[in-house]
């Protein structure tokens, strides 16, 4: 079956500092990875899809199907970014999301 | 415009009673999901809508769980004699061109369903 596993529920770092959510899945196809984020006392939103290749408020993931990963990063992070972190699959033919089990993200002043 | 809206945005229940979540999606989205996300479990998908039908129904737990949609517009989760594992948020979601790999699903607020 397909999975994604974030490894870290909670990620702490100081403002400035790298940043990098962790994700991993299993899936033999093609899949669609994304990024969703959960702003406190705000709704989950779509932050970034890995076919876009674009960056969303200094985020990036690039999908790496060899280490069938989808790690998401930034090089500097901010206060603002302290948000609960999803990275879900689509697998082709289907169109449920199956989401990983999150991290929250806290950045220190 | 407006999103995905969702009601009540909480509901207290006795175990064993019965309830229903409202979902109204965004006008025009054909597609509509309904996902849970509890403690330890992170967010499940439960069932997909496509117009009023409901091709993929595989994350529904148990036939205690049911939905429907009308109209291809809202979407009704009802879940009977519920049990305090049912205890969790439920967001809906829906999406204008599923299919499309530009497609997104855009979430609302959810149902924090909490069974005594």
């Amino acid at each position: 079956a397909q999975r994604v596993t974030q490894p870290e529920k909670l990620l702490s770092v100081f403002k400035g500092a790298p940043v990098e959510l962790k994700c991993n899945y299993s899936y033999s196809g093609s899949p669609e990875l994304f990024w969703y984020v959960q702003y406190s006392r705000q709704r989950l939103q779509l932050l970034l899809r890995h076919i876009s290749r674009e960056s969303i408020k200094g985020f990036t993931a690039d999908l790496n199907k060899g280490e069938t990963s989808f790690h998401l990063k930034k090089p500097f992070a901010q206060e603002e970014d302290s948000a609960m972190y999803y990275c879900a699959l689509r697998i082709q033919g289907a169109q449920k999301l199956v989401f990983g089990q999150g991290t929250r993200l806290t950045i220190n002043p | 415009g407006a999103g995905v809206s969702q009601s009540p945005s909480n509901k207290v229940t006795e175990k064993g009673k019965d309830v229903e979540l409202r979902c109204d999606p965004i006008s025009g989205h054909t597609a509509l999901y309904w996902y849970r996300q509890s403690l330890g479990q992170g967010l499940e998908f439960l069932i997909y809508f496509q117009g009023n039908s409901a091709p993929d129904k595989s994350g529904l737990p148990s036939d205690r769980f049911s939905a429907e949609r009308t109209g291809g517009s809202v979407s009704t989760l009802t879940i009977q004699r519920t049990q305090q594992e049912d205890s969790a948020v439920y967001l809906c979601a829906s999406s204008p061109r599923p299919g499309l790999n530009t497609d997104t699903q855009y979430f609302g607020p959810g149902t924090r369903l909490t069974v005594l």
